[in-house]
C-alpha cells in the first residue's frame, strides 16, 4: 500500500473487555513495530516483528498484551482484560528490513478504556 | 537503558525565525538517529534519518546534525512558517530493533 494503515482509528471499550488493533504495513516491509504513546510523551516500544516472528517483545507491559503477524504482513495487537491504564494511542510502524532502516508510521489507534 | 531527552519541551516563535531543537541521548552506541514530526491527533512523519557514520543531513529548510561522542543531535529549522507548528520527536535505536523516543518539543510558529 501507499503507507502504513491502522484500524480502527478510535476504539472505546469497557474495563475488562478484549480488544484487537490492526496494522497494515507498507507492502514489502519485513519489519513491523508496535508502540504505545501516552499524552505528552514520546512513543514507547512494545514489540518488533521480523517477518512472522516476534524478534523482541520486551516492551509488552504484561501478559495481557499479545501480538501476532501470521503471514508476515498484517499484524494484530491483542489486549485482554483491558484496564483504564491501557488508554493511549497505539502506533504501528514498518521498515524495509529492520535494523537501522527508516521507520514509517501509521496514524495510530486511540484506545479509550472506560 | 537508553534515555532520550529533548529540550525545550515547548517553543513559541514568530514566523520567519530560525530555530534549533535539541535532542540528547545517554548511550552513544547508536546506529542512527531519526527526527519525526507529529501533528495533533496524527501519526509520526519521518523528517530526517542520520546514520551513525554521518555528521548531518539536510532536507529543504531542515538540517539535522549528530555528535555521537557527546550524545547530542540538533534539528535546525530555517525561516520558520506557521505550517511548521507541530511536535518534533527524535528517536534512536541501540540494538537494531528497540527505538527510544524523546518526549518531543512542541513548536508553535506565530503568523
Amino acid at each position: 500500500g501507499a503507507g502504513v494503515s491502522q484500524t480502527p482509528s478510535n476504539k472505546v471499550t469497557e474495563k475488562g473487555k478484549y480488544v484487537e488493533l490492526r496494522c497494515d504495513p507498507i507492502s514489502g516491509h519485513t519489519a513491523l513495530y508496535w508502540y504505545r504513546q501516552s499524552l505528552g510523551q514520546g512513543p514507547e516500544f512494545l514489540i518488533y516483528f521480523q517477518g512472522t516472528g516476534a524478534a523482541d517483545d520486551s516492551g509488552l507491559p504484561n501478559d495481557r498484551f499479545f501480538a501476532v503477524r501470521p503471514e508476515g504482513s498484517v499484524s494484530t495487537l491483542k489486549i485482554q482484560r483491558t484496564e483504564r491504564g491501557d488508554s493511549a494511542v497505539y502506533l504501528c510502524a514498518s521498515s524495509l528490513a529492520g535494523g537501522s532502516d527508516e521507520q514509517f508510521f501509521g496514524p495510530g489507534t486511540r484506545l479509550t478504556v472506560l | 537503558k537508553q534515555e532520550v531527552t529533548q529540550i525545550p519541551a515547548a517553543l513559541s516563535v514568530p514566523e520567519g525565525e530560525n530555530l534549533v531543537l535539541n535532542c540528547s541521548f545517554t548511550d552513544s552506541a547508536i546506529y542512527n538517529l531519526q527526527w519525526f514530526r507529529q501533528d495533533p491527533g496524527k501519526g509520526l512523519t519521518s523528517l530526517l534519518l542520520i546514520q551513525s557514520s554521518q555528521r548531518e543531513q539536510t532536507s529543504g529548510r531542515l538540517n539535522a546534525s549528530l555528535d555521537k561522542s557527546s550524545g547530542r543531535s540538533t534539528l535546525y529549522i530555517a525561516a520558520s512558517q506557521p505550517g511548521d507548528s507541530a511536535t518534533y520527536l527524535c528517536a534512536v535505536p541501540n540494538n537494531f530493533n528497540k527505538f527510544y523516543f524523546g518526549s518531543g518539543t512542541k513548536l508553535n510558529v506565530k503568523p
